[in-house]
Order: structure tokens, then sequence, then C-alpha cells
């Protein structure tokens, strides 16, 4: 069975900072994985979307790589804002069931 | 604007009235599934569906059904909701592209409580 982590739960960081937010995944055999941001009480929002053939895909401040071999996915957030605070989630698609596997997010906050 | 939209997006409501939590989507995708958001436990899949008329269960399904009767539309209903169906739910949508993925787009989640 598919199990996600992401580490760490909760984070606190000043604006400005450059973060990384780490996934990892017990079965190697995914076939794509998507980052997700949460605000309180909201619906999810897709930010980054790495194909099968990919390693990596970038938008704006954001960077995501992923390394299939070794089980993980990181996030990489650069010059942080306040408004970057938000739950980040990230999701495998094993392509069975139509189904994402969510890790249990890192909750972020930004201070100014 | 290509969306997934639930309705309602909040409810209360008491143990045993059946209800039915509606979504829909504008982006012609095959693929539909129902996920519910539970404080430690993360997303997990109630039902899914991969065209019209195919639906099937996830992880969660206990309690609930689902239908397909049109592409665009995916309800979810709770014959006899309890306390423990207590949650946030969302719908979400996706483009069956074979090989390729293209990425799940989900709703505004509706939060439910069974009182």
């Amino acid at each position: 069975k598919q199990e996600v982590t992401q580490i760490p739960a909760a984070l606190s960081v000043p604006e400005g900072e450059n973060l990384v937010l780490n996934c990892s995944f017990t079965d190697s055999a995914i076939y794509n994985l998507q980052w997700f941001r949460q605000d309180p009480g909201k619906g999810l929002t897709s930010l980054l979307l790495i194909q099968s053939s990919q390693r990596e895909q970038t938008s704006g401040r954001l960077n995501a790589s992923l390394d299939k071999s070794s089980g993980r996915s990181t996030l990489y957030i650069a010059a942080s804002q306040p408004g970057d605070s938000a739950t980040y989630l990230c999701a495998v698609y094993i392509g069975t069931a139509s189904k994402l596997t969510f890790g249990t997010g890192t909750r972020l906050q930004v201070t100014l | 604007e290509a969306q997934v939209t639930q309705n309602p997006r909040y409810l209360i409501t008491v143990t045993g009235k059946k209800l039915t939590v509606t979504c829909s989507q504008n982006m012609n995708h095959e693929y539909m599934s129902w996920y519910r958001q539970d404080p430690g436990l993360g997303l997990r899949q109630i039902y899914y569906s991969m065209n019209v008329e195919v639906t099937d269960k996830g992880d969660v399904p206990e309690g609930y059904k689902v239908s397909r009767k049109e592409k665009r539309n995916f309800p979810l209903i709770l014959e006899s909701p309890s306390p423990n169906q207590t949650s946030l739910y969302f719908c979400a949508s996706s483009h069956d592209g074979g090989t390729e993925f293209y990425g799940y787009t989900f709703g505004s989640g509706t939060r439910l409580t069974v009182v």
C-alpha cells in the first residue's frame, strides 16, 4: 500500500527565506506527482504537476523535483512571502482507481 | 472558467436524514472522485468514476453512494448520515490522458456536520 509522508508537519519562517518542503512515498512505481496548496477551510489549488517522464517543474517562485528511484519529491519556495502561508500537500498518482494518494501536509507560516 | 462546483458549501444535518452533495465539472473530464478530509488522516478517496455509468469504491466507501448518469455530474449520497461522517468533502475531476496524467482539479469543498 502506497504511503506518503511529508516532513516537516509544520514550519515557520521569516519573510524572504528560501525553504524546502519534503515529500516521500513508499512505492516508487508512481506515475506522477502533484503538489497542492490549501488555505484554511478552503479547497485545494494545484501548484505543480510532474509527469512520469519529468524530473522537475517550475512555476514562478516554486520549483518541484521528483526522484522516483529514491521515493522523494521536494517543493522549493524562493523568497517566501506572508501570502505563501498555507498547508502544502503532495499527492502521488499510480494510475489505478484514478486515485491520488495524499500526504498529510506541511503547514507553512511565513512571518513578517 | 474551468471549474469543479460543489453544493452546498456548508451543511448541518441530523443523524439519519438522507442528503446529497452535488458535484459538477465543466471541463468534459472522464475521471471524477470524491474525497473526505479529516484531521490527522489527510484526504482519503471515497468513490471514483472513470466515465459515465462506471463507478467503484475507493478506500472509505462505507455509508456513501454515488452515481454517474451524466459526464459532468457526480453526486455523493449519504442515505443515513451518522456523526462519524462529519468531515470536509471534496470532489475532483481529471482528464483521461491514457498514458499521460493531466492532474486533478478540486472543488471548493463541502463542510458537513452530522449531529
